[in-house]
């Protein structure tokens, strides 16, 4: 049973435009929440965070909105740029529990 | 700061043989944790580290095991190797828990392992 969900296997999005992945999760015991980025042949990097307390977290271009009575979560890249291309993953806990990461999704942004 | 490092990042087997990597986590974290990853799939939880005892596993067999030095270090090993070990294992280190919740991990680029 997956308990964090990324339905999206792919997303093309054209340089410069808004990019929205979305995550949900089933666990309602989770409340830290995190996106990665990770590029071919590289280890996942770390983006953004956002805890349960909070509904919004930014960090330059990158924006996490948290959804809570939905178990749901979106991260939005504005503007996109070619380099942001790459799989990003999003990964929910909970109190003394470790990381669950979803299946990932791949954002291609177009020149 | 350096930050995490594995070794070695690639590696070729063949069925049966066992197999240790290694993990470097980041200065001053005590916290380990292990993922696999396999095509079309996240990251799957093996195990995590901290202060030199495994502190949760991950719904995997026997063969797959770790264990943490005390200098945070962690060895994972894989014994009596199947074709469906091929992956690309990763490392992740954190600080630890902060009021009962495991800190943002960072994570190490992976060994990938073919297992022939």
């Amino acid at each position: 049973d997956q308990q964090v969900k990324q339905n999206s296997p792919s997303l093309s999005v054209q340089e410069g435009r808004i990019s929205i992945l979305n995550c949900d999760y089933t666990n309602s015991m989770f409340d830290y929440f995190l996106w990665y980025k990770k590029y071919p042949a590289e280890g996942p990097t770390f983006l953004i965070s956002i805890s349960s307390i909070k509904d919004k977290n930014e960090d330059g271009r990158f924006t996490v909105f948290l959804n809570k009575s939905a178990k749901h979560l979106s991260l939005h890249i504005v503007p996109s740029q070619p380099g942001d291309s790459a799989v990003y993953f999003c990964a929910a806990s909970g109190e003394g529990q470790n990381f669950v990461f979803g299946p990932g999704t791949r954002l291609s942004v177009l020149p | 700061k350096a930050g995490v490092t594995q070794t070695p990042r690639y590696l070729i087997k063949t069925r049966g043989q066992q197999v240790t990597l290694s993990c470097s986590p980041i200065s001053g974290h005590r916290s380990v944790s292990w993922y696999q990853q396999t095509p079309g799939q996240g990251l799957q939880f093996l195990f995590e580290y901290f202060s030199e005892t495994q502190r949760n596993k991950g719904n995997f067999p026997g063969r797959f095991s770790g264990r943490q030095f005390s200098n945070s270090r962690s060895e994972m090993n894989v014994s009596t190797l199947e074709l469906g070990d091929s992956a690309l294992y990763l490392c992740a280190s954190s600080l630890g828990l902060v009021w009962g919740r495991l800190e943002t991990q960072y994570f190490g680029p992976g060994t990938r392992l073919l297992v022939l």
